[in-house]
């Protein structure tokens, strides 16, 4: 079946320009995260979802990023004004609900803020 | 708070070599921890995961890793590197619902 999609696939944006990235996860799968990786690191956990609501979003690191996910299948990470900083590759990732730990990761959407 | 630290950002071995890719965890309660594989411009894959069943797991593509709770460690495995397991590998353990990732290690393959 299908995977964990996300578009765009390469976003390059002015700085302090809004952006928005989309996540399609597997079918049925109702626990959605969102992660973060530059240069160099390991993912960094931002936000997860169980069915439409946040159950977590610890690791948003400021104000200016923001996710939703109305209907409890696609979700949109949100980001205002953005900053050179915000350059990186971001990772969804659905599981059949959250706890089983078998994450299915999509290819990212690499982020370039210029 | 749960965390891994993984020993070495680069780790060469020679085609046909023993591959041990080491990861060291930290983690108050018995844990949940995990190897993925991120070959270049794809997505993360799970290579295997421990989850308190038998400590030596064995994973896809010939992978296996043990977990040692006297050593805090859960080292990644194979017996013979393949140019095709030149990818990065990052170790991962549970916290709360959520899986907290190392740095990860990128391994190389010399022919």
């Amino acid at each position: 079946g299908a995977g964990v999609s996300q578009t765009p696939s390469n976003k390059v944006t002015e700085k302090g320009k809004y952006v928005e990235l989309r996540c399609d996860p597997i079918s049925g799968h109702t626990a959605l995260y969102w992660y973060r990786q530059s240069l160099g690191q390991g993912p960094e956990f931002l936000i997860y979802f169980q069915g439409t609501g946040a159950a977590d979003d610890s690791g948003l690191p400021n104000d200016r990023f923001f996710a939703v996910r109305p209907e409890g299948s696609v979700s949109t990470l949100k980001i205002q004004r953005t900053e050179r900083g915000d350059s990186a590759v971001y990772l969804c990732a659905s599981s059949r609900e959250a706890g089983t730990y078998e994450q299915y990761f999509g290819p990212g959407t690499r982020l370039t803020v210029t | 708070a749960q965390s891994v630290t993984q020993l070495g950002s680069h780790v060469s071995v020679s085609e046909g070599a023993l591959v041990l890719l080491r990861c060291n965890y930290s983690s108050s309660v018995p844990p949940y921890l995990f190897w993925y594989v991120q070959y270049p411009n794809q997505g993360l894959q799970l290579l295997l995961k421990y989850t308190s069943a038998a400590t030596l797991v064995k994973g896809i593509n010939g992978f296996e890793a043990e977990f040692k709770k006297s050593e805090t460690s859960f080292h990644l495995t194979k017996p013979s590197a393949h140019m095709s397991d030149a990818a990065e590998y990052f170790c991962a353990v549970n916290r709360d619902d959520k899986i907290i990732f190392g740095k990860g290690t990128r391994l190389h393959i010399l022919p």
